[in-house]
């Protein structure tokens, strides 16, 4: 099983540029999530999403965009890359709410310049 | 503003000793998740917990949960070096959250296990 498929594993960009970090999920979870975590510290929620067309804000969202426009995709967006983006973005799922069980992938490691 | 904190944040063991890693935070909620994340790699879920006085044992590890307290535990016994890794745990807010899982995360215990 493929689970939560994330890409690029690694990207570089200079400031100012923009990219968009893939998610696919094969999962048929409702809920899906961005977290970004920084050097020695816990995930912070960036978007998260209960269904497709439907998105939130989380802790972190300045500088970011998302969109769900099926189950399994949720693609993250970075418009006008800054130095404060490098970090390792996660993506997650979930079947609900009440399992309270995330499965993440594998991470993307994303360097700006 | 809920604080998750975990100590030790550094924990370097002998194979064969026992251990409890500390898991405070400061709001209401009776759901707690713990993490393992190897160097490099993504995070794997270890325990669930969803109600007070909750405990699991999988393996060396065992988790508990003290929701009066707003206290978890993480304990090892008898560690091997195969338990090295980064320990995370995740207070969820999903009771006030409007119907998502709103994890809030402890900045991890970096755990080493030597001979």
């Amino acid at each position: 099983n493929a689970g939560v498929t994330q890409t690029p594993k690694f990207r570089i960009l200079k400031i100012g540029q923009s990219m968009t970090l893939q998610c696919t999920q094969d999962m048929n979870h409702n809920y899906m999530y961005w977290y970004r975590q920084d050097p020695g510290m816990g995930l912070k929620l960036i978007y998260y999403s209960v269904g497709a067309g439907i998105t939130d804000k989380g802790e972190v969202p300045n500088g970011y965009n998302v969109s769900r426009s099926t189950t399994e995709d949720f693609p993250l967006r970075l418009e006008l890359a800054a130095p404060s983006q490098t970090s390792v973005y996660f993506c997650a799922s979930s079947l609900d709410a009440n399992t309270g069980e995330l499965f993440f992938g594998e991470g993307s490691r994303l360097t700006v310049l | 503003e809920l604080k998750v904190e975990q100590n030790p944040l550094f924990l370097s063991m002998q194979e064969g000793k026992n251990y409890t890693i500390y898991c405070n935070y400061s709001t209401t909620s009776d759901r707690l998740y713990w993490y393992r994340q190897d160097p490099g790699k993504s995070l794997e879920s270890l325990f669930v917990l969803l109600s007070n006085g909750a405990v699991k044992q999988e393996g060396r590890l065992m988790a508990s949960l003290d929701t009066k307290a707003r206290l978890s535990t993480l304990h090892i016994t008898a560690a091997v070096h195969d338990l090295s890794a980064t320990y995370f745990c995740a207070v969820d807010l999903w009771a006030i959250s409007g119907g998502y899982n709103k994890l809030i995360f402890g900045a991890g215990t970096r755990l080493a296990v030597h001979p």
